[in-house]
């Protein structure tokens, strides 16, 4: 089945970048996710890329996807201390399967 | 955008009791849901795909006597936890899949369950 693995811990500096890294196996997959959840609280989605692009950026956010190597990374630059929480990468194919989550990276980030 | 609600938020219950957990899309409707299960410091598991007015699909390990999903309407679907015991305490995510406004799946704010 499909698989999505991820680094369980990062830690930053305040104000530099993070960068959290994220592999899958399906070669299916279509659309890749990156997820936040803070302490207590549900998912927030963060951003998406479709498996047709190479990068996504969205102010502080850059995701980068390397399709051949089926690598996905999420880079969070001027990392804040509000931006520490647990990070997840999902994936699906198409249509309304459900996502396959990674099993999450926590970020802290230090003051 | 499309919001999912979940209600109770949090809710402890006693060892051998049943509890319901509604999951409702608020602006859209969501012929899809699922529900997920999360641990602590563990990453989301899905228990069950729920589909409008059909059986929902549940994944290999999942008690579906235990876990009763209902989808009975566009809106609304339910999770009831039966007979509960301490191992089932846990995190539940239930999360509907939109076709409008865009082709996303919109999660709800989870409800926590402690089982006494």
């Amino acid at each position: 089945g499909e698989d999505v693995e991820q680094s369980l811990f990062l830690s930053v500096r305040e104000g530099d970048s993070s960068v959290i890294n994220c592999t899958y196996t399906d070669s299916s997959s279509t659309y890749l996710y990156w997820y936040k959840q803070e302490p207590g609280a549900g998912l927030q989605l963060l951003t998406y890329i479709f498996s047709n692009m190479d990068m996504k950026q969205d102010q502080r956010l850059t995701v980068l996807l390397n399709k051949k190597d089926k690598h996905l990374s999420l880079r969070i630059a001027d990392t804040q201390t509000g931006d520490s929480a647990i990070y997840f990468c999902a994936e699906k194919s198409a249509g309304n399967t459900p996502l396959v989550f990674g099993k999450g990276t926590r970020l802290s980030v230090i003051a | 955008g499309a919001v999912v609600s979940q209600h109770p938020s949090w809710v402890i219950c006693k060892s051998g009791t049943s509890v319901k957990i509604e999951c409702r899309s608020l602006d859209f409707q969501a012929t899809t849901m699922f529900w997920y299960r999360q641990f602590p410091k563990q990453s989301l598991m899905l228990m069950a795909t729920s589909n409008e007015g059909s059986k929902a699909t549940y994944e290999q390990g999942v008690e579906k006597d235990k876990f009763l999903i209902n989808h009975a309407s566009l809106t609304l679907s339910t999770l009831t936890v039966t007979s509960a015991h301490p191992e089932d305490s846990s995190f539940y995510i239930c999360s509907a899949y939109a076709l409008a406004p865009a082709y996303e799946q919109y999660f709800g704010p989870g409800t926590r369950l402690t089982v006494t």
